[in-house]
């Protein structure tokens, strides 16, 4: 299986923060990487796919970068709806599918 | 807009089947361009892939599941389901269904999530 460890586990980080969550996978996965927001209780939502591409109708505050096995999602100012718990997910093959154990951001 | 809809027992046995049915509106299950797929979350804890249907019905799984899941489509339902066998409390979870692209691409539409609980 495809390892993939996030970190940090938790990030405190006030409205306005540049804030970035990153993702490494235990071989290269090229760009096959997205990431996810989840809130309590709902589904996740993709945010980033292939890496560096912004999904339609996801504010242009969110951002991806990285490729092989180093990647990061960038806030580039937090906003109040921001505050969520995010996950990476990589889909380079079915080895299997694996996700993130997750980052889940607070408020300061 | 494609919607996704799990519906299913949100109560199941110890040792017994966890059936689930993933109801899709606003697009054709026979797309030849996507794939159907199951992940579960654990309450308080992270999202496990269980296993995806694509067009021509090849199924992928999580080898770690392999040997109790099967998924299959109902094309006259626009409809596939899950079936995890021989459970047991650590499956107790909230269980989506959701839509990738065929090839490489992430899941993209899920549904709201449905919780079952394994207990006697």
């Amino acid at each position: 299986d495809i390892q993939m460890t996030q970190s940090p586990s938790t990030l405190s980080a006030s409205i306005g923060d540049r804030v970035t969550i990153t993702c490494r996978a235990s071989q290269s996965i090229s760009l096959w990487l997205a990431w996810y927001q989840q809130k309590p209780g709902k589904a996740p939502k993709v945010l980033i796919y292939d890496a560096s591409s912004l999904e339609s109708g996801v504010p242009s505050r969110f951002s991806g970068s990285g490729s092989g096995t180093e990647f990061t999602l960038t806030i580039s100012s937090l906003q109040p709806d921001d505050f969520a718990t995010y996950y990476c997910q990589q889909y380079n093959s079915y080895s299997p599918y694996t996700f993130g154990r997750g980052t889940k951001l607070e408020i300061k | 807009q494609l919607q996704l809809q799990e519906s299913g027992p949100g109560l199941v046995k110890p040792s017994e089947t966890l059936s689930l049915i993933c109801s899709v509106s606003g697009a054709s299950i026979s797309s030849d361009n996507h794939c159907w797929g199951w992940i579960h979350q654990p309450p308080g804890k992270g999202l496990e892939w269980i296993g995806n249907i694509c067009y021509g019905g090849s199924t992928y799984y999580n080898p770690s599941l392999k040997s109790r899941v099967a998924i299959s489509v109902d094309t006259s339902k626009n409809q596939f389901s899950l079936k995890l066998s021989s459970v047991i409390a650590a499956d107790t979870a909230v269980y989506y269904c959701a839509r990738k692209p065929y090839s490489y691409g992430p899941f993209n539409y899920w549904g709201q999530g449905a919780l079952v609980t394994v207990s006697s």
